[in-house]
Parts: structure tokens; sequence; C-alpha cells
């Protein structure tokens, strides 16, 4: 079966720009989460989504970021007036319920000029 | 504190040994545990999942489990040069955490290079 796809795979934008990243979960999971891992370091989480329960929001590092779900389908991340220091790899991840295993996909590399 | 601490390495050993990972959580509701390898350049890939004490043993990776001394650990025998990456440990921090329900908690990865 497919598993969690992202897109665009990769993005150079300049300064100052708004990013949109998309992530498709695996089909029936229902939990979706955002990470952000610059280079050479650990995971970061962002933000995850269960169902129809608001968001845990608490690992955005701005309000210039902000993510959105529809139901147990898509999601995307948005980034407004990007900064240089948010160049890194997007990665979401999916899993069937909020304990069981999370699946990631690919990731978006993210690089701002 | 850290919420999950795992050896740092790097953790370098020759073929056909066996690769010891070790990893400490701080939450003592934590439930369920989780192995992924991250080739470089790569998304964090699952190995294995753990959710009760003891030992589960998956081909050549065997996770160990002690909840009471808060510590899991993954042995890879017969290690091959393409067990070469960055092995992540991560903890869900129980089902009494609140708004945190759901998260996983990442270590920061060992690095391991097996030689031939």
């Amino acid at each position: 079966g497919a598993g969690v796809s992202q897109s665009p795979s990769n993005k150079v934008t300049e300064k100052g720009k708004d990013v949109e990243l998309r992530c498709d979960p695996i089909s029936g999971h229902t939990a979706l989460y955002w990470y952000r891992q610059r280079l050479g370091q650990g995971l970061e989480f962002l933000i995850y989504f269960q169902g129809n329960s608001a968001p845990d929001k608490s690992g955005l590092p701005s309000d210039r970021f902000s993510a959105e779900r529809t139901g147990e389908s898509v999601s995307t991340l948005t980034i407004q007036r990007t900064q240089q220091e948010d160049s890194a790899v997007y990665l979401c991840a999916s899993s069937l319920a909020i304990d069981q295993p999370q699946h990631f996909g690919d990731g978006t590399r993210l690089s701002i000029l | 504190q850290k919420e999950v601490e795992q050896n740092s390495g790097p953790l370098s050993v020759p073929e056909g040994a066996i690769a010891s990972l070790n990893c400490t959580y701080s939450d003592r509701g934590s439930q369920s545990f989780f192995w992924y390898r991250q080739y470089s350049g790569k998304s964090p890939e699952l190995i294995m999942s753990i959710y009760s004490n003891g030992d589960k043993e998956d081909g050549r990776f065997t996770a160990q489990l002690n909840k009471a001394s808060q510590y899991v650990s993954l042995l890879i025998r017969d290690s091959q040069p393409s067990d070469s990456a960055t092995y992540l440990c991560a903890v869900n921090l129980g089902i009494f955490r609140g708004s945190t329900l759901g998260r996983l908690y990442f270590g920061r990865g060992t690095q391991l290079t097996v030689w031939p």
C-alpha cells in the first residue's frame, strides 16, 4: 500500500516568501504529525492532529507557522515570511492511533536563500 | 531533564559483532517505545516497537524494555555494514500527560558504523 506522501520533495525560496508543504497520510491513519529536522540535528516536533480533536500545536516555533488538516486526510504546513533559520527537512508522519508506530514520509527539503 | 536520552556515540563495531544501543526516559507513565533507523539524507524508518517489559525479537534485532529502570535498548546481532545509520529511540509519554498525549519524544540518536 501507499506510504506517507509529501510534496514538494524540494523547495527553494527567497527569504520573506510564504511556503506551503503538503502531506498525504496513509489511508486510515487517524493521527498525523509534523516534524522539523535541521542539518545534523534531531527531530523537532511541530504539531499533531488526532481525528477531530483540537491539534497539539505546542511545538510550533513561532506564529509564522501554521498547519491545517481536513478530517483524516491531507494536511498542509504553512510558513509565512520565511527566514533562513527555517531551512530544514520537514517530515510528516502518520499512525493508526496515537500510541501506534508513526510512519514517515520522505520529507520536504526547504532551503531559504 | 531531557525526556529521552541515548548514548551519544558514535558507536563503531566490526562486521558480525553485536551492536548495543541504549535509551533512558524520564516519564514512568510511558507506554509505547520505538526504535527507528535513519540513513543519512533519508527519513526515519521504524525497526521495532515494544510495549511490555522483556525482550522482543525480530530477525537480527532485539528490543529490551525495563520499565522499572526506565530503560529500553536495541541489540543488533551479526551487524552488517548496511546497518550503519543513526538509530533513534522514541517514547510515547503515556496516557496521563494531557495535551502531550500522542506525542512521541525522540532521543538525539546514536550513530552506528559497522566496518567490514
